[in-house]
């Protein structure tokens, strides 16, 4: 059965810092996902990644995969409010096209 | 821009009563997915369609059902609603093909009492 954990759940961290949450996934997939929920609303994707070592950035996002040791991270630099959201990853099950989520990481950027 | 409209933001109902919430694509996505995100336990997948009239179970089916008679809407069903069932609801939708995002509604707040 795919698990997928995500670390921390929480984060509360000063504008301007860097960090990276990590999620880890516990079956073979080349395919994970991350999306962004703001409070009261609905999820939006940020970054596919489809293949060992693939990496995409967006703004002060950047994501990674490394599917051998079943890892994506996502890095935080020069955190800013705006940032502050819920982000979760998901990964596919078995290229059955069903996505299998995280529990999600709470963000707050404090100013 | 993809939009996935649900057609309710709130609902509440009685234990018992018989649910229907709707959700509506306008981009022709061949599949359509029903989540329910409860704090702490993320989203959990229902039930997915990848055509017309064709439905997966997915991790959390019992309790459920689903009618996808058209391509571009997709019903979920609580036969006889119950308090365990008060959740956050979201329909998403992709292209029937690998490697493509899925797309969310706002999501329908049920409250069952």
């Amino acid at each position: 059965e795919l698990k997928v954990e995500q670390n921390p759940l929480f984060l509360s961290m000063q504008e301007g810092k860097n960090y990276t949450i990590y999620c880890n996934y516990s079956t073979t997939s080349d395919r994970l996902y991350w999306y962004r929920q703001d409070p009261g609303k609905s999820l939006e994707s940020l970054f596919v990644l489809l293949s060992n070592g693939a990496v995409k950035q967006e703004g002060r996002l950047m994501a990674s995969l490394d599917t051998k040791a079943r890892l994506s991270t996502l890095h935080i630099t020069a955190a800013v409010h705006d940032l502050s959201a819920t982000y979760f990853c998901a990964v596919e099950k078995g290229g059955s096209e069903k996505l299998v989520f995280g529990k999600g990481m709470k963000l707050t950027v404090n100013p | 821009d993809v939009k996935v409209t649900q057609s309710s933001r709130y609902l509440v109902k009685r234990t018992g009563e018989k649910v229907f919430l709707e959700c509506v694509q306008d981009m022709d996505h061949e599949n359509m997915f029903w989540y329910r995100q409860d704090p702490g336990l993320g989203l959990r997948l229902i039930y997915f369609s990848y055509d017309v009239k064709m439905k997966e179970k997915g991790d959390i089916p019992e309790g459920y059902s689903v009618s996808r008679e058209k391509k571009e809407r997709f019903s979920l069903i609580l036969e006889s609603a119950s308090t365990n069932q008060t959740s956050m609801y979201l329909c998403a939708s992709n292209v029937g093909i690998y490697m493509t995002p899925l797309h969310f509604g706002n999501g329908t707040r049920l409250t069952v009492t």
